[in-house]
């Protein structure tokens, strides 16, 4: 029978406007967490990352912000461009161990 | 720094047979990991290297996968016989020190059709 993919979640914005991404991370034994973005065509590229002890992080039009009380990880996108639209996954190393786990990702779609 | 680079690009085969995915990873890079990507279930690591010594094999789905990694410049992916649901695109990704404390730096992948 014909196979079901993953429906993304898709988030769409204005040109110019900030985008929020949202992830729920599930082990608390993570500790080191990392943003990609994934263009069509290519592989996943790395954006921002963050550690446990932080809460936040910046980068250049990009922000992490951390919430290990309730596992959410977000991801904030200043003064969007066409250039941004992707899919955006974010991805959990657990203490100890090696190999990231990814999300399922976020469609982002940027309308001009 | 060329990044990561993966061949070839696109494979298309027929069920049965022997298929060879090669990656080349970011010199001095001391880890290398294989993933495959699919829209049923994402990213999933299927094997990861260190210091050309494969330490985790889990997600490697059956006999039928086999990944080697003869020296630091170079690793393959083996699917003996393929199948069509092997068809995905299988990236892989290079990290200084391992992923506890540095981010995996991701190929662009080879993706492959089993008909």
């Amino acid at each position: 029978g014909e196979s079901v993919g993953l429906h993304l979640p898709t988030l769409s914005v204005q040109e110019g406007d900030n985008s929020i991404i949202n992830c729920a991370y599930s082990n608390s034994a993570s500790d080191y967490f990392i943003w990609y973005k994934q263009e069509s065509g290519k592989g996943p590229q790395f954006i921002i990352d963050i550690r446990s002890n932080m809460d936040k992080r910046q980068g250049q039009r990009v922000t992490v912000l951390l919430n290990k009380t309730v596992k959410h990880l977000s991801l904030q996108i200043a003064a969007t461009q066409p250039g941004d639209s992707a899919v955006y996954f974010c991805a959990e190393n657990v203490r100890g161990a090696d190999g990231l786990t990814f999300g399922k990702g976020t469609h982002l779609i940027i309308q001009p | 720094d060329a990044g990561v680079i993966q061949s070839p690009r696109h494979e298309v085969t027929e069920m049965g047979q022997e298929v060879t995915l090669r990656c080349k990873p970011i010199s001095g890079h001391d880890y290398l990991f294989w993933y495959r990507q699919t829209m049923m279930r994402g990213l999933e690591l299927l094997i990861y290297f260190n210091n050309n010594v494969p330490i985790d094999d889990s997600g490697m789905p059956e006999d039928r996968f086999s990944a080697k990694m003869p020296n630091a410049s170079f690793s393959t992916l083996k699917i003996q016989p393929s199948e069509p649901r092997d068809s995905a695109v299988y990236f892989c990704a290079s990290s200084f020190q391992g992923t506890a404390n540095s981010p995996l730096h991701f190929g662009n992948g080879t993706r492959l059709t089993v008909t």
